[in-house]
């Protein structure tokens, strides 16, 4: 599975926009980007994923190059309980069962991102 | 609908001690996966299973760890004996399938090794 890049951490006010970035530059063509969160001490949370459109959900949106090699996860209207690690990560595409590697998710030290009020 | 389970939440043993976490999936998951989250680090792949077959287990530290799920449902991690580096996060997640595009998390097991 490709790697990901990540800013060790970044800051948000309240209310804005918080966007984060992944560089993801040795991402292969079945491979997906997806984005969980960790608040503390608590499990990763699924957020969202993607392959080469645009994604939006309840969460947050997703934007993916055209070259694919880098992404953004934006969280609309960040609030105080967003605060959390970010972790972006690519895996093998669904729909390959016989490949053992499919679902293998490596995940690497994320964006810890603090929304402040 | 139930997430994940994991007990207990909170280890403490001394080196040398064996210990076991224990992990309930989502009902109706095939596969599970161990993990290992050190502090201010993310998580880590031990083991992967489909169902009770262990498809993934390279980075499981065999010498000292052992996984099962029996009955294709519930996993137990194992280590034998507990080392002073065993102190760590141990996360269990389950998704439909191989395939799935999402894993769910558990909250964890938070193991102290003196």
């Amino acid at each position: 599975d490709a790697k990901t890049t990540q800013p060790t951490s970044m800051d948000c006010a309240e209310g804005r926009a918080a966007n984060l970035p992944c560089n993801h530059s040795t991402i292969s063509g079945n491979e997906y980007v997806y984005w969980y969160r960790q608040i503390h001490s608590q499990g990763p949370q699924y957020i969202i994923h993607g392959l080469k459109n645009n994604e939006t959900n309840e969460m947050a949106s997703l934007i993916i190059t055209e070259d694919r090699k880098s992404s953004t996860l934006i969280l609309p209207h960040a609030t105080l309980r967003d605060t959390a690690v970010y972790y972006c990560i690519v895996r093998v595409a669904s729909g390959l069962g016989a490949n053992t590697n499919a679902g293998k998710s490596t995940f690497g030290d994320g964006t810890t991102l603090t929304v402040k009020p | 609908e139930a997430g994940v389970v994991q007990s207990p939440r909170y280890k403490i043993i001394e080196k040398k001690q064996p210990v076991a976490f224990w992990c309930n999936p989502i009902s109706g998951h095939n596969t599970l996966y161990w993990y290992l989250q050190n502090l201010g680090q993310g998580p880590e792949l031990l083991i992967r299973y489909e169902n009770e077959e262990a498809v993934d287990d390279s980075q499981l530290p065999k010498d000292r760890f052992s996984a099962e799920r029996l009955k294709g449902v519930d996993s137990t991690l194992k280590i034998q004996p507990a080392e002073l580096g065993d102190s760590a996060v141990y996360l269990c997640a389950s998704s439909l399938n191989m395939d799935s595009d999402t894993q769910y998390f558990g909250p964890g097991t938070r193991l102290t090794v003196l």
